[in-house]
C-alpha cells in the first residue's frame, strides 16, 4: 500500500532537548511538507521541500530544521530554541508543488514538559 | 497575505438534513482551492480540489463549489459517520513565497442519528 509514514505517534521530550520527527513515503512524490496543528488554528507550513537536497521556509521556520537526503524521506528536527513546541505535527506530500493535492501522514502528538 | 476563513466554527445537524459549510478565501492568484476532512487524532484526509469559478466537484453525499471569492462545501442527507471537522486550503500564485498550503481552522460537523 503507497501512503505517508509518521513514527512515533506520540513523543514526550523534557525542555531543552533537540527531538527528530521521522516523515516516509512511498508514493514516489517529489514535493513534501511539515506542518504544526494547534488547537483553534489552522494547520500552519513550517518547511517544504520540492526535490532531493533542497528545502524552504514555511510561515514558521524558526527553531526547526529539516534535511531531505531521500526522496522518500524528510525528517524534522525540532530544537529547543522552539519555544511552544508542543503540538500535533503533520507531514504531506504531493506529486509536484503548485497546485496539487497533498497528501497527509497519520501525524506525531509531541509533548514538551 | 493568503487569507482562509470558514464558517460555522461548528455545525450540529440531525441524519439526514441537509447543510453547507463556507470558505471565503482571498489570494493573490489562486492556484488552487482544497478540500480535507480530518478525524480527532489523525491527519486530514483529501476530499476535492478545484481551480476556477464554477467548478464542481460530487463525492457520495459530499459536493464542492467554487466562486471568485468562497467555496460551499454541501452535505446532503448526512449520516453519523460524516462526522468531522472538516478544513478548505487555498493554494496562490504570489510568487516566491511558500509552495504549501493556507488553512481555515476549519467546521467542526457533528452529525446526530
Amino acid at each position: 500500500d503507497g501512503g505517508i509514514t509518521q513514527s512515533p505517534k506520540y513523543l514526550f521530550r523534557k525542555e531543552g532537548q533537540n527531538v527528530t520527527l521521522s516523515c516516509e513515503q512511498n508514493l514516489n512524490h517529489d514535493a513534501m511538507y511539515w506542518y504544526r496543528q494547534d488547537p483553534g488554528q489552522g494547520l500552519r507550513l513550517i518547511y517544504y521541500s520540492q526535490i532531493v537536497n533542497d528545502f524552504q521556509k514555511g510561515d514558521i521556520a524558526e527553531g526547526y530544521s529539516v534535511s531531505r537526503e531521500k526522496k522518500e524521506s524528510f525528517p524534522l528536527t525540532v530544537t529547543s530554541a522552539q519555544k511552544n513546541p508542543t503540538a500535533f505535527y503533520l507531514c504531506a506530500s504531493s506529486l509536484r508543488t503548485g497546485g496539487n493535492e497533498q497528501y497527509f501522514g497519520p501525524g506525531t502528538r509531541l509533548t514538551v514538559t | 497575505e493568503d487569507q482562509v476563513t470558514q464558517s460555522p466554527e461548528a455545525l450540529r445537524l440531525q441524519e439526514g438534513e441537509s447543510s453547507s459549510l463556507n470558505c471565503s478565501y482571498t489570494v493573490s492568484g489562486l492556484r488552487g482551492l482544497f478540500w480535507y476532512r480530518q478525524d480527532p487524532g489523525k491527519g486530514p484526509e483529501f476530499l476535492f480540489t478545484l481551480y476556477s469559478a464554477g467548478e464542481e466537484k460530487e463525492k457520495e453525499r459530499l459536493k464542492a463549489t467554487l466562486t471568485k471569492k468562497e467555496s460551499f462545501l454541501h452535505i446532503t442527507a448526512p449520516k453519523p459517520e460524516d462526522s468531522a471537522t472538516y478544513l478548505c486550503a487555498v493554494q496562490s500564485w504570489s510568487g516566491g513565497g511558500a509552495d504549501g498550503l493556507t488553512f481555515g481552522k476549519g467546521t467542526h460537523l457533528i452529525i446526530q442519528p
